[in-house]
């Protein structure tokens, strides 16, 4: 079955670049996403990537998809305090109805 | 921007009572789902449903647990006779299409507490 992996903890300093990695099973997997939750909050979608790409930027946001290795990364430029969440890398497969699959979650803390 | 609504933001009952968990999906979505996280813990899929019917559902989804569209508005999700695991984070969410082009957009959530 698909099981989504992710490092639990990541502290870094305000102004730095944050690097949240993940790995993922399901070779079948369509769509790779990174959402974000605040604490007490919902999931909010930060950005997909398609499993045909291999890199997606958008602001200081930064996907890459390394599919051979099926690991998958989103780095975080200039990470600010609001930045502190968990980050969720997920996946869902092709064809269905998209149920996704979640890791465990990066718990980001950033120091100002 | 739209977004999906849920309600009441937090639950408490006591075990063995029937709750039911209430979502707005966004208007012109199709696809609607169920997903809910342990405290701590993965967020676990329950159940996706399509043209007023389940189209899959996990493990965790038992006879417990049932999902409704009353109306062209709201889509529920009722645990019949609550116990202690049942305490959770609920998420609804929603979907325009099942398709390669689409996402799942997800709600605050309902936070369930059984005593």
């Amino acid at each position: 079955g698909e099981d989504v992996e992710q490092s639990l903890f990541l502290s870094v300093r305000e102004g730095d670049s944050s690097v949240i990695n993940c790995t993922y099973t399901d070779s079948s997997s369509t769509y790779l996403y990174w959402y974000k939750q605040e604490p007490g909050a919902g999931l909010q979608l930060l950005t997909y990537i398609f499993s045909n790409m291999d890199m997606k930027q958008d602001q200081r946001l930064t996907v890459l998809l390394n599919k051979k290795d099926k690991h998958l990364s989103l780095r975080i430029a200039d990470t600010q305090t609001g930045d502190s969440a968990i980050y969720f890398c997920a996946e869902s497969y092709s064809g269905g109805y998209q149920k996704v699959t979640f890791g465990t979650g990066t718990k980001l803390q950033v120091i100002p | 921007e739209p977004e999906v609504t849920q309600t009441p933001s937090h639950q408490v009952t006591q075990m063995g009572q029937e709750v039911i968990l209430r979502c707005v999906p966004i208007s012109n979505h199709l696809y609607f789902y169920w997903y809910r996280q342990i405290l701590g813990q993965k967020v676990e899929f329950l159940v996706s449903f399509y043209n007023n019917e389940i189209s899959e559902k996990s493990e965790i989804f038992d006879d417990q647990f049932s999902v409704e569209r009353p109306d062209g508005s709201n889509f529920t999700l009722k645990i019949r006779s609550t116990k202690l695991e049942d305490s959770a984070m609920y998420f609804c969410a929603s979907s325009e299409a099942s398709g390669s082009t689409d996402t799942q957009y997800f709600g605050p959530g309902t936070r369930l507490t059984v005593l």
